[in-house]
């Protein structure tokens, strides 16, 4: 059962480089989300997409950019890469029962990012 | 804008123990739905229990059950008969009525062989 998978699983980069977060879903999901942990900060959002063809901001968005690719991927580009966004990225994605946000979201494993 | 809030960073509990672990919210929103994660060493995140608010019944699963206290505002999560595997970091999340999850802090329980 793959889940939600999430490449790749660390990086390492330089202040000023870009780069794109994959993730896919194979659960038929029709929401997914961008997420960022630093310790002490739980999982704060970055981005969403409730469904294919749209994406909106969360709580920390400035920085970075996301594209629902199609139901299954959601990417997450870091256009010049800055400490500060030095985390793990967790990706995830749910799905609503009788129209209600009631599901709980699945993770993938996350992204350990380092930016030097 | 919904907050949660973990007020204990760090809980230890000796083996087979009960432990409880606390979370409060604020939310004006009158249907919504609450979850415990569990985050191993591994990193990965893994849903614990959940309740919805309408719901009065406290959810249980197997060793967890939450203690529901809805005019309280509060959400706590009971681990019984504690096991070394139980250790992990614990967040508490919050869903209304849209697509957005709002987490805590975390507390980070430790068990005691």
């Amino acid at each position: 059962n793959a889940g939600v998978t999430q490449t790749p699983k660390f990086q390492v980069l330089k202040t000023g480089q870009s780069m794109t977060l994959q993730c896919a879903q194979d659960m038929n999901h029709n929401s997914m989300y961008w997420y960022r942990q630093d310790p002490g900060m739980g999982l704060r959002l970055i981005y969403y997409s409730a469904s294919e063809g749209t994406t909106d901001k969360g709580e920390v968005p400035n920085g970075y950019n996301v594209s629902r690719l199609n139901k299954r991927e959601f990417s997450l580009r870091l256009e010049s890469a800055a400490p500060s966004q030095t985390s793990v990225y967790f990706c995830a994605s749910s799905d609503r029962k009788d129209s209600k946000f009631n599901q709980p979201q699945h993770f993938g494993d996350g992204t350990r990012l380092s930016i030097l | 804008a919904q907050t949660v809030t973990q007020s204990q960073p760090e809980m230890s509990v000796q083996e087979a123990e009960t432990v409880t672990l606390s979370c409060t919210y604020d939310t004006s929103e009158s249907d919504y739905y609450l979850f415990w994660y569990k985050q191993p060493p591994s990193r990965q995140m893994i849903l614990v229990i959940r309740q919805e608010a309408y719901k009065q019944q406290n959810a249980t699963e197997n060793r967890f059950s939450v203690n529901f206290q809805k005019a309280a505002k509060s959400f706590s999560l009971k681990i019984s008969d504690s096991q070394l595997g139980d250790a992990a970091m614990y967040f508490c999340a919050y869903k209304g009525g849209n697509e957005k999850l709002t987490f805590g802090t975390g507390t980070r329980l430790t068990i005691i062989p």
